[in-house]
């Protein structure tokens, strides 16, 4: 079964610290992993995007790395600030050729929250 | 504001009440994803379409629910005899989609509904 698990499950760091979410997945075929960011009672909005060539990816104070061999991703967020505040989700790209259905597999997400 | 636009953002029903739901994806995108979301939990996919096919529907979507595309442009989704379990949050996504490319997925922010 295609799955995508997130750790932990929620996270709690203050404003200025640096923290690592982690990512396994099991889906296959594989296209490509994104990392969104959900802000309370908001649709999720793209971090990156990783391919399967792709070892590391940033966006500003976000960095993404992903290990095809052992299927794992991990989000780094260096010097978080309040508005990190969110729930950071894992998501895979189910499908490897120009057919794909375009299907996306969620983890259930890490909630961070950043305290002053 | 050139987004996904979803209306509306929250609705409370009674138990048995049909409710319909609309996604008007970024305008020049071909492919539309309705997801559900319930607390603490990723989205999970419930249908998408290319254009106006509806090409794909997921074993949640049960025969209470439909999903409609009918020019290929803003979508629908009903929900007939709501139950109690039908409360989530309901997100629309749109993309475009080519031979290829990388598709983006960009989500709306979501319809709450709330059964009673």
């Amino acid at each position: 079964k295609n799955q995508v698990e997130q750790s932990p499950q929620s996270l709690i760091i203050l404003e200025g610290k640096n923290c690592t979410l982690q990512c396994n997945y099991t889906v296959s075929p594989f296209s490509n992993l994104r990392w969104y960011k959900q802000d309370t009672g908001r649709g999720p909005v793209s971090l990156t995007i990783m391919t399967f060539s792709e070892n590391t990816k940033s966006n500003g104070r976000y960095t993404a790395t992903l290990d095809a061999d052992t299927k794992q991703s991990s989000l780094h967020i260096t010097a978080s600030q309040l508005s990190d505040s969110a729930s950071y989700i894992c998501v895979v790209f189910e499908g490897g050729g120009s057919g794909n259905t375009g299907k996306l597999i969620f983890g259930q997400g890490t909630t961070l929250q950043v305290k002053p | 504001d050139t987004g996904v636009s979803q209306d509306p953002r929250h609705k409370i029903t009674k138990r048995g009440q049909n409710v319909t739901f609309r996604c008007d994806p970024i305008s020049e995108h071909n492919r539309l994803y309705w997801y559900r979301q319930t607390l603490g939990q990723g989205p999970e996919f419930l249908t998408y379409f290319q254009n106006e096919a509806q090409l794909e529907k997921s074993r949640l979507l049960s025969d209470r629910f439909s999903a409609e595309r009918p020019k290929g442009s803003f979508s629908t989704l009903e929900i007939q005899r709501t139950e109690q379990g039908d409360s989530a949050m309901y997100l629309c996504a749109s993309s475009f989609h080519r031979l290829g490319g990388r598709e983006e997925q960009y989500f709306g922010p979501g319809t709450r509904l709330t059964v009673t």
